[in-house]
């Protein structure tokens, strides 16, 4: 069974950091592109980053918001992909998933499975 | 950056066949992915290519894609299709868009 479990989130202040991880099981993780997927309180769901696979030439892309501040990065040997947030804003507060694509590069494509998400609070 | 538009929500009886719509420019040239999300729940994969039913999903649930309108189609719908429903595409300007979400009411 194709598992993903988000862990990392939590409250932290306007201008802090977190590091938010996916640990990935039931496929070979290197095969797939990876991405996060973020839904704000009462929201809708918004694309925040994805992560071409292992097993083909390294690519990653970035929401507009999020570009400059949000690192995406992946560990082979242990199966996670990572979300690095950097100067994080009030606006960032979210659900944050992670979800498999179907193929290595980050192309057109759809999400499945999905995490149980991690909630992320930026607050004074 | 390319734009989908849902309404925001529908209502249907027990039985009967809930219609969704995504618009977006042209989307008939693209593929379209649907989404069921729960309250609490992570979102779930119910259509991807326009029409194709992942493993597990009812044959109640379909998919159209033609001009500038797909549609998520639900049959004789159930109490526990109550939901909202996302569509999403890629486009090589935006990425991966979703549309806002339709929250489908079994009424």
């Amino acid at each position: 069974e194709v598992l993903l479990l988000e862990s990392g989130g939590g409250l932290v202040q306007p201008g802090g950091s977190l590091r938010l991880s996916c640990a990935a099981s039931g496929f070979t993780f290197s095969n797939y592109a990876m991405a996060w997927v973020r839904q704000a309180p009462g929201k809708g769901l918004e694309w925040v980053s994805s992560l071409s696979g292992s097993a083909t030439t390294h690519y990653a892309d970035y929401a507009d918001s999020v570009k400059g501040r949000f690192t995406i990065s992946r560990d082979k040997s242990d199966h996670t992909l990572y979300l690095q947030m950097n100067s994080l804003r009030v606006e960032d507060t979210a659900i944050y998933y992670c979800a498999r694509c179907q193929v290595a590069a980050v192309t057109a494509d759809w999400f499945d499975p999905w995490g149980q998400g991690t909630l992320v609070t930026v607050s004074p | 950056s390319y734009v989908l538009t849902q309404p925001p929500s529908v209502s249907v009886a027990p039985g009967q066949t809930a219609r969704i719509t995504c618009g977006g420019d042209n989307i008939g040239m693209k593929s379209v992915h649907w989404y069921q999300q729960k309250p609490g729940q992570a979102p779930v994969l119910v259509v991807s290519d326009d029409s194709d039913r992942p493993s597990g999903i009812p044959e109640r649930f379909s998919g159209s894609n033609s001009g500038n309108t797909a549609t998520l189609t639900i049959s004789r719908v159930e109490a526990g299709d109550e939901a909202d429903y996302y569509c999403q595409v890629w486009d090589s300007g935006s990425n991966y868009v979703f549309g806002i979400g339709t929250k489908v009411t079994v009424v």
